[in-house]
């Protein structure tokens, strides 16, 4: 799977939107982009995937830049509860028992009031 | 939403001592793993599971490290004699075949060896 780099940490006011940014410059045809978070030590929560077109749910939208070395998570109005560790991911869809992610840092995300 | 239950929430145990860390995944799923979280570092990748039989581990993974489906619902990881590095955070997940490959995780147990 494909390395990414994810700036340590970053801060957003409350009510703003909150634009996490994540490099995956070797990144694959056939990987995703996956985004889980971690609030305070409990278990990372599912955020949203992709592959090459921008994506939304009722969490956030991605960004995926066109020639795929980057992308952008964006949490569109950001509260105080999505303080967290978010965690890029890039790996090839695999089908079930070989599913493994490999976290890493992530970016911790103050949301202030 | 579903979620995947983790019990005990903590536990406290001894060097050398014996622990059952215990999971009831999403009942549809079919696809389980444990991770573990050691304090302030990353959340790792320790077994996968499906049809009662582990389809990958890591080295961490050791013959200390035992996971078992007993019957329809939980799922367990066994830690034989336990170590003072042992100590984390376990998180258990599971996944439901096809779909978005979304990876569903439990509050975790967070395991204290003294």
């Amino acid at each position: 799977d494909a390395k990414t780099t994810q700036p340590p940490s970053m801060d957003c006011a409350e009510g703003r939107a909150a634009n996490l940014p994540c490099n995956h410059s070797t990144i694959s045809g056939n990987e995703y982009v996956y985004w889980y978070r971690q609030i305070h030590s409990q278990g990372p929560q599912y955020i949203i995937h992709g592959l090459k077109n921008n994506e939304t749910n009722e969490m956030a939208s991605l960004i995926i830049t066109e020639d795929r070395k980057s992308s952008t998570l964006i949490l569109p109005h950001a509260t105080l509860r999505d303080t967290a560790v978010y965690y890029c991911i890039v790996r090839v869809r695999s089908g079930g028992s070989n599913y493994k992610l490999t976290f890493g840092k992530g970016t911790l995300l103050t949301v202030n009031p | 939403e579903p979620e995947v239950t983790q019990t005990p929430s903590h536990q406290v145990t001894q060097m050398g001592q014996e622990v059952i860390l215990r999971c009831v995944p999403i009942s549809n799923h079919l696809y389980f793993y444990w991770y573990r979280q050691i304090l302030g570092q990353k959340v790792e990748f320790l077994v996968s599971f499906y049809n009662n039989e582990i389809s990958e581990k890591s080295e961490i993974f050791d013959d200390q490290f035992s996971v078992e489906r007993p019957d329809g619902s939980n799922f367990t990881l066994k830690i034989r004699s336990t170590k003072l590095e042992d100590s984390a955070m376990y998180f258990c997940a599971s996944l439901r075949p096809g779909g978005l490959e979304k990876l569903f995780f439990g509050s975790g147990t967070q395991l204290s060896v003294l």
